[in-house]
């Protein structure tokens, strides 16, 4: 599978849990975001990695949010304390970058259903 | 921070009628990109536009980018069943990550 993969496909938890999302982007990609969309809307972007600099985060990603891609590879999502607000759809997108290979057109995956109760 | 909105919000036609969805954003943007959701499914790339006034063609669908590069407008022809989606368009920010637009759903009624 030479797509973008994300892990788990659907996760429910209790309010005040962590979780933690896993994306493996396409293998020559260096570029890997994370966006979060909620239903009828469209994607609100989180945040963006360059291999494994976290280069910009959205003043949507609150201090409980936090992401990581350590060896430039996959990336993770952790969110602490989950609320029910936190409930939505999150996806993973990566791209080879603005001018190379599909115009930078994104990748997305599948995405990780978070739902809190 | 840059906002691109998007019209209608929702689109009801007979298969067979032509649709179209608006994209307007409050600055000017170096690029734009359209993507296409199919329910419960992830967003597709379809195209990206660069210069002023471009105009690209995927079969039936036609893409525009505004000579002012503030507004861009998908189109589809003698739409299909298997349009049904949700389009978005996608504009980059400063740090050229794309911020999507509210997405215009498009129901095909055979």
């Amino acid at each position: 599978d030479t797509g973008v993969s994300q892990n788990p496909r659907h996760k429910i938890t209790k309010r005040g849990q962590n979780v933690t999302f896993r994306c493996d982007p396409i293998s020559e990609h260096n570029r890997l975001y994370w966006y979060r969309q909620t239903l009828g809307q469209g994607p609100e972007f989180l945040t963006y990695f360059q291999n494994e600099a976290q280069l910009e985060k959205s003043r949507l990603l609150s201090d409980r949010f936090s992401a990581e891609r350590p060896k430039g590879s996959f990336s993770t999502l952790e969110i602490q304390r989950t609320e029910q607000g936190d409930s939505a759809m999150y996806l993973c997108a990566s791209s080879l970058g603005r001018n190379r290979g599909r115009g930078g057109g994104y990748t997305f995956g599948s995405g990780t259903r978070l739902t809190v109760v | 921070g840059q906002q691109v909105m998007q019209i209608p919000q929702y689109q009801h036609v007979q298969e067979g009628e032509d649709f179209t969805t608006y994209c307007n954003s409050s600055t000017t943007l170096s690029n734009i990109q359209w993507y296409k959701q199919r329910p419960g499914g992830h967003p597709v790339f379809l195209i990206q536009l660069v210069k002023s006034g471009e105009v690209k063609k995927q079969k039936r669908l036609t893409f525009q980018f505004g000579e002012a590069k503030k507004n861009s407008s998908l189109h589809i022809t003698a739409t299909q069943t298997t349009d049904v989606g949700t389009y978005f368009c996608a504009g980059p920010n400063t740090g050229n990550q794309f911020y999507f637009g509210t997405g215009t759903s498009l129901t095909v009624i055979p």
